[in-house]
């Protein structure tokens, strides 16, 4: 059974860098069947996809936070993570990480961590 | 990138049915997910790849597709059922998740 967690600081000052790594169980990340995200979803509103990477180190972004993102893979630790750099307050939000074969589903997703953006 | 528009709020009766319906400038919108979402959790598939529903939820829920829209079907809501609702589709490696919408259920 596939699990994740999400961990990394829950308070993130206004253009510092977002950074949170989400610890894979179950399966490893080098596995070819899995592609790894991650979705946020600000306080009230709506969820809002992220990005992803695949085994391969492979990435897509969304194209609203590309210039900004950054998420990487780390077999050995059978992590990824995510940083996104300049943050503002709009980036306050619920950062999941979740799992999905390529161009399915999420079946799998962390249970969240809440990200307050704030001096 | 597109939008998947889906309407703000949706109200049903206990035992009714509940329509929601996903739709943009997203053509062949054939393979859409579903997510169900309550408070303070993590979202929950409840349809795959259109009109797919995985086992462990229950046969009221059913998905469909016309055109460019989608919609969710939850016949004869529970009010179990009461939750966040959201589309889900990929196009060219890249996600878009529907607007939302809030089902409740009276």
């Amino acid at each position: 059974q596939v699990q994740l967690q999400e961990s990394g600081p829950a308070l993130v000052g206004p253009s510092e860098t977002l950074s949170l790594t989400c610890t894979v169980s179950g399966v490893s990340t080098r596995s070819r069947n899995y592609f790894w995200s991650w979705v946020r979803q600000p306080p009230g509103k709506g969820l809002e996809w992220i990005g992803n990477i695949a085994y391969s180190g492979n990435t897509f972004y969304s194209p609203s936070l590309r210039s900004r993102l950054d998420i990487s893979l780390d077999t050995w630790k059978n992590q990824f993570s995510l940083n996104l750099i300049s943050v503002t307050a709009a980036d306050t939000a619920v950062y999941f990480c979740a799992a999905n074969q390529p161009l399915e589903s999420f079946p799998v997703w962390g249970r969240g961590t809440v990200v307050t953006v704030s001096s | 990138s597109f939008a998947l528009t889906q309407p703000l709020s949706v109200s049903v009766a206990l035992g009714q049915t509940a329509r929601i319906s996903c739709g943009g400038d997203y053509f062949g919108i054939k393979d859409v997910h579903w997510y169900q979402q309550k408070p303070n959790q993590a979202p929950v598939v409840v349809i795959f790849r259109g009109t797919n529903r995985p086992s462990e939820i229950p046969e009221r829920f059913a998905g469909s597709t016309s055109g460019s829209t989608a919609t969710l079907t939850i016949t004869s809501a529970q009010g179990d059922d009461e939750a966040d609702y959201y589309c889900h589709v990929w196009d060219s490696g890249t996600s878009v998740f529907g607007t939302g919408t809030k089902v409740t259920v009276l």
